[in-house]
């Protein structure tokens, strides 16, 4: 069936550091791969996203990088900040028939410690 | 402007009571979507309406009922409330409903019924 998973659940960071967040989909026909970010008592935002023709995504400090071959795609945040630190969720859009369904990994939360 | 809007932020209610939330979008959009957030914060698609035809329609309780007044709104209906229920439900909303196209998501309505 339609699964995403994500690792890890918790990730803690020294400010300055890398932080590489990991996600596996198991539907190949999935062609679509966003992040959200979630503070505490907010709403998911959209970071960044991938669509399945390319390989790789910059935006200043955060890069997506997708391997369709092992159906699986990284967020990578270089330079973290506390500000950075909130819940990442990854997602996968869903099958063909279900257009704009998305199902989304687990969640990571990040903290940042100063 | 708020882009995607829900009413009420809170709700608090007890089990057995049946209650509404609402959802505006001013995006233009053509489809708007039901998420349910649980405590463990996984965040899993309930319904979506593209200009109000429901499309996607997960496996959810009957006693769930969506409503589609018109493209722009969404409202959530939820009788004879459980403990279950309690989550924070986000509404969210696309261009078209397209595989690959962003979702915004509104700031939530956090559900406790006791």
């Amino acid at each position: 069936g339609e699964n995403v998973e994500q690792h890890p659940s918790t990730l803690s960071v020294q400010e300055g550091d890398s932080a590489v967040i990991k996600c596996t989909y198991s539907d190949s026909a999935s062609n679509y791969f966003p992040w959200y970010k979630q503070e505490l008592g907010k709403r998911p935002q959209l970071i960044i996203d991938i669509r399945s023709n390319v390989g790789e995504k910059k935006d200043q400090r955060i890069a997506v990088t997708l391997n369709k071959t092992a159906k699986h795609f990284s967020l990578h945040i270089t330079e973290t900040q506390p500000e950075d630190s909130a819940v990442y969720f990854c997602a996968a859009s869903g099958p063909i028939r279900n257009t704009g369904k998305l199902i989304f990994g687990q969640g990571t939360t990040l903290q940042v410690k100063p | 402007d708020t882009a995607v809007s829900q009413t009420p932020k809170y709700l608090v209610t007890q089990m057995g009571n049946d209650k509404s939330i609402k959802c505006e979008q001013n995006l233009g959009h053509d489809t708007m979507y039901w998420y349910k957030q649980d405590s463990k914060k996984f965040l899993k698609i309930m319904f979506s309406y593209n200009n109000k035809e429901l499309i996607i329609n997960e496996t959810v309780p009957n006693r769930f009922s969506p409503k589609s007044p018109d493209k722009a709104h969404l409202n959530l209906h939820i009788n004879s409330l459980e403990l279950g229920d309690s989550a924070v439900y986000f509404c969210a909303s696309s261009q078209t409903g397209g595989r690959q196209e962003t979702q915004y998501f509104g700031p939530g309505t956090r559900l406790l019924v006791l």
